[in-house]
């Protein structure tokens, strides 16, 4: 059973950092690409990031680019993002998911709630 | 960036009507649009990726179709469980654009 879980969110000053993760488990980790979604509160849906199956190539969204950075250790099935310089609107339940092929999001985590705020 | 239209933003359906959910695109696509539902308190789950192709698991009632550059979800007979909020996602270009959301209610 392919299982995504994250960690490390919770509450966080504006302009400091968070680094996330996600324990990837149930499949071939370095097989796949992975991207991390966001959603604001009551809001839709928005694409962060996302990495390459080998961690060769990244890529970002305008808004975090320069501020955030995708990463991941095959050997232990963890994909990362290190935000920082965080601003309010930032703050968002963060999905780490499994990008099937072409930006097809096929498995998603139960996400994690990020508040940046003083 | 492409810009994904979804229409409506909600709806009410019963359960012995078709359901349509549309998204049209910006500019063309080539079919790179998938669908999501997401119920309340859940993360999204993928149904149809490719404009038609049914994901693993997803019951045969939901399917997908083109018409120029906007894309239709369909449910056919939808059941209570389909109650959620339906997301489009276009993966022709970077960044990737979700439509602004449909929320479904069934009656």
């Amino acid at each position: 059973e392919v299982q995504l879980v994250e960690s490390g969110g919770g509450l966080v000053q504006p302009g400091r950092s968070m680094k996330l993760s996600c324990a990837a488990s149930g499949f071939t980790f370095s097989n796949y690409g992975m991207a991390w979604v966001r959603q604001a509160p009551t809001k839709g849906l928005e694409w962060v990031a996302t990495i390459s199956y080998d961690g060769g190539g990244t890529y970002y969204r305008d808004s975090v680019k320069g501020r955030f950075t995708i990463s991941r250790d095959n050997a232990k099935s963890t994909l990362y993002l290190q935000m920082n310089s965080l601003r309010s609107e930032d703050t968002a339940t963060y999905y780490c998911t499994r990008d099937r092929y072409n930006s097809v999001y096929d498995y998603w985590g139960q996400g994690v709630m990020v508040t940046v705020s003083s | 960036d492409i810009q994904m239209t979804q229409s409506p933003a909600s709806l009410s359906a019963s359960l012995e009507e078709i359901v349509t959910i549309t998204c049209k695109a910006s500019q063309g696509i080539d079919d790179y649009l998938s669908w999501y539902q997401q119920k309340p308190g859940k993360s999204p789950q993928l149904l149809i990726y490719d404009a038609t192709s049914l994901a693993d698991g997803v019951p045969s009632r939901f399917s997908g179709s083109r018409s120029g550059r906007q894309y239709s979800l369909k449910i056919r007979r939808p059941q209570v469980d389909d109650s959620g909020i339906y997301y489009c996602l276009q993966s022709y270009s970077t960044p990737g654009t979700f439509g602004g959301g449909t929320k479904l209610e069934l009656k």
